[in-house]
């Protein structure tokens, strides 16, 4: 069975400033997919970024980042000029083949203006 | 495109009582999941759909749950006997492809209150 591990249950950030959330997993497989989910207090989850395990590019959508470790199974996310509005759950997730998604335990980030 | 849609956002029940959710998905999603999330947790898998076919249950699940998806378009799920451990915020979920790299929509969950 697929393992997603998120070690931060709290993290904090100056804005403006950059914020990198830890993820690890544990999987036998060699291809699949790994996301980070942003849930917001109060409102529905929504997808920040997604990574193709067989792809060695670090995907990248405007302020997010991923370092994305395959040997290590390691799939941090980086948050470039952080905002007011990036406060929020962020859950890892994993998912092979057509299964469905197995997430984190999510990390709580704080913005301190 | 107006999302997933979940009823009741809120509901307070009693032990012992059941409970049914609704959730519509996107209109031409095939696949739909039911999550469950407590507070300070990730979402729990519970169980999905492939059209109107249950594909996988959560072993995790305890008979007292069931779902349904008629004809493929919106899914119910009945909690029976609800216990306080069932308190929740159920989560329901819709994605295009066939393939796990296919992103889930997710709505805005129903919260459940067992007193």
């Amino acid at each position: 069975a697929q393992t997603v591990t998120q070690s931060q249950p709290e993290m904090s950030v100056q804005e403006a400033e950059t914020v990198t959330l830890s993820c690890t997993y544990d999987t036998s497989e060699s291809d699949y997919y790994l996301f980070w989910y942003k849930q917001p207090p109060s409102r529905q989850m929504i997808l920040v970024i997604r990574q193709e395990a067989y792809k060695q590019q670090n995907a990248t959508e405007n302020r997010f980042s991923v370092n994305f470790q395959k040997a290590a199974k390691s799939f941090s996310l980086k948050i470039s000029d952080s905002q007011l509005g990036d406060a929020a759950m962020y859950f890892c997730a994993f998912a092979f083949g057509n299964e469905k998604l197995t997430f984190g335990t999510g990390t709580r980030l704080t913005i301190i203006p | 495109d107006t999302g997933v849609s979940q009823n009741p956002r809120h509901k307070i029940t009693k032990r012992g009582q059941n409970v049914t959710f609704r959730c519509d998905p996107i209109s031409e999603h095939n696949r739909l999941y039911w999550y469950r999330q407590t507070l300070g947790q990730g979402p729990e898998f519970l169980t999905y759909f492939q059209n109107e076919a249950q594909l996988e249950k959560s072993r995790l699940l305890s008979d007292r749950f069931s779902a349904e998806r008629p004809k493929g378009s919106f899914s119910t799920l009945e909690i029976q006997r609800t216990e306080q451990g069932d308190s929740a915020m159920y989560l329901c979920a819709s994605s295009l492809d066939l393939t796990g790299s296919s992103p889930l929509h997710f709505g805005n969950g129903t919260r459940l209150t067992v007193t």
